[in-house]
């Protein structure tokens, strides 16, 4: 079974701090996401990652900067919490190499900026 | 605008009784995605699938690409049920398979 974990699962920030929200799994899979979730709504893409070392910016990308340090790992990085950023936050793994493959989700981590 | 739309937004079941949750995708998409978040918040998968009809219980679920839609029926709904019903799909043609998420589907079964 899929394995995806994110720490801390729930966090309050103050407005300009410093916030990192990491996510870790064990699948052995390539692509790794992270996306946020407003309440009452879906989920948007934030950044993503084929592989370590390397990041690209998804749909909503303005106040966050990601880390893939290693193939396991990937972070979200608030430089400057804003209130606009309270939302939970989901991170997803996938496989690589393949046309089609579902993605596999973490079980969120709920950010509240003061 | 909108890619992926999503009806009912609120969906009311009785025990026993059955329904279906609707996604329409105003781009073509390669793939589908339909999710369960569950009380806790948690995303379970329910499906993928790049076309076709797949069935799992008491779920099943179609995705049509050249029509643009993908549909999850529920059938005997229980009350473990209840939760919110999200679809997402991937567009053809961006990197990195990304997901698109509809706006999501509340289903409370009652008894």
């Amino acid at each position: 079974e899929a394995a995806v974990t994110q720490s801390p699962r729930s966090k309050v920030a103050v407005t300009g701090g410093k916030v990192t929200l990491s996510c870790h799994q064990t699948n052995n899979h390539d692509y790794m996401y992270w996306y946020r979730q407003d309440t009452g709504h879906g989920l948007r893409l934030i950044h993503y990652s084929y592989v370590a070392d390397s990041t690209e910016k998804g749909d909503i990308p303005d106040g966050y900067k990601a880390s893939r340090p290693s193939q396991e790992n990937f972070s979200l990085i608030l430089e400057l919490a804003s209130l606009s950023q309270t939302a939970v936050y989901f991170c997803a793994s996938r496989k690589g190499g393949l046309n089609y493959a579902e993605q596999f989700f973490g079980p969120g981590t709920r950010l509240t900026v003061l | 605008g909108d890619q992926v739309e999503q009806s009912p937004s609120a969906l009311s079941l009785h025990e026993g009784t059955g329904s279906a949750l609707r996604c329409n995708f105003t781009t073509t998409m390669r793939a589908v995605q339909w999710f369960q978040q569950n009380s806790r918040g948690s995303l379970i998968n329910l499906f993928y699938l790049a076309s076709g009809t797949k069935e799992n219980g008491r779920l099943k679920s179609t995705f049509n690409s050249k029509e643009s839609y993908s549909t999850l029926h529920i059938r005997d709904a229980q009350l473990e049920d209840s939760g919110t019903y999200f679809c997402a799909a991937e567009r053809y043609g961006s990197s990195g398979n990304k997901l698109i998420f509809g706006i999501g589907t509340l289903l409370s079964v009652k008894p």
